[in-house]
C-alpha cells in the first residue's frame, strides 16, 4: 500500500545546531504538509507544500518538496530548546478522494 | 471560532469494557480522521470519513473498533471488549479538504487507560 516514510526517527542536537528529518513515499504526492507535536500536546500545521520542486521558509524552519513530488525536507537552522518535539509529514493522495497519509515522525531532542 | 473538540480527555476502563469517545469537528469541515497514538510513538491511522462517500474503514486494527458520523458532523469512535493493548491516545482531526490546503486540524485527544 501507499506508505510515506521518515528519517531519522530520532534525533539529539546541541542547541544551535542544525537538524533536518526527511521524508519519502512510495508514489506521487498531490502536496505534503508539516506537523509539530510538542510533548504532551497533539499534532499543529506548520505549513504545506504543493509545487514540485517548491521551497518555502518560516524563520528558522526551510521546506522543500522534491521534484518528483515524491520526497520532502525540513530543516531547522540553529535548533532552540522549544524546538523541541516531534515533527511528522504528512503526503496528500488524490487516488479515490483525498487522503492524507502520515510518515512514522522524527522525534527532535534539544541540548542546552 | 470553536476547533475540534474531544471527549472525554481521559477514559480508565477495565478489560472487557466497550467504551465510546467522541470527536466534534470543524463546523463545516467535510473530512474526519481518527488516529491512534500510543506513548512516544506516530500517528495510526484508523478510519477515514469524507462527506457522504463510504468512510475508508483499512485502518481499524480489529472488527472491536467501530466508528460513525452522524449527520456529516459528530463522530464517535466505539471500542468493544476493551484490551490492555488498546491503551493510548486517540485523536480526531477534521479538514475542510478545500481546493487548496487540506490542513488537518487535530483535537486534544482522548487518553484511554484499560486497567
Amino acid at each position: 500500500g501507499q506508505q510515506v516514510m521518515q528519517i531519522p526517527q530520532y534525533q539529539h542536537v546541541q542547541e544551535g545546531e542544525d537538524f533536518t528529518t526527511y521524508c519519502n513515499s512510495s508514489t506521487t504526492l498531490s502536496n505534503i504538509q508539516w506537523y509539530k507535536q510538542r510533548p504532551g500536546g497533539h499534532p499543529v500545521f506548520l505549513i504545506q507544500l504543493v509545487k514540485s520542486g517548491e521551497v518555502k521558509k518560516q524563520k528558522r524552519l526551510t521546506f522543500q518538496f522534491g521534484e518528483a513530488k515524491k520526497n520532502s525536507s525540513l530543516h531547522i537552522t540553529a535548533t532552540q530548546t522549544t524546538d523541541v518535539g516531534t515533527y511528522f509529514c504528512a503526503g496528500d493522495t488524490n487516488t479515490g478522494g483525498f487522503k492524507t497519509i502520515f510518515g512514522a515522525g522524527t522525534r527532535l531532542f534539544v541540548k542546552a | 471560532g470553536a476547533g475540534v473538540s474531544q471527549s472525554p480527555s481521559n477514559k480508565v476502563t477495565e478489560k472487557g469494557k466497550d467504551v465510546e469517545l467522541r470527536c466534534d469537528p470543524i463546523s463545516g469541515h467535510t473530512a474526519l480522521y481518527w488516529y491512534r497514538q500510543s506513548l512516544g510513538q506516530g500517528l495510526e491511522f484508523l478510519i477515514y470519513f469524507q462527506g457522504n462517500s463510504a468512510p475508508d474503514k483499512s485502518g481499524l486494527p480489529s472488527d472491536r473498533f467501530s466508528a460513525e458520523r452522524t449527520g456529516g458532523s459528530v463522530s464517535t469512535l466505539t471500542i468493544q471488549r476493551t484490551q490492555q493493548e488498546d491503551s493510548a491516545v486517540y485523536l480526531c482531526a477534521s479538514s475542510s479538504v478545500s481546493g487548496y490546503s487540506n490542513e488537518q486540524f487535530f483535537g486534544p485527544g482522548t487518553r484511554l487507560t484499560v486497567l
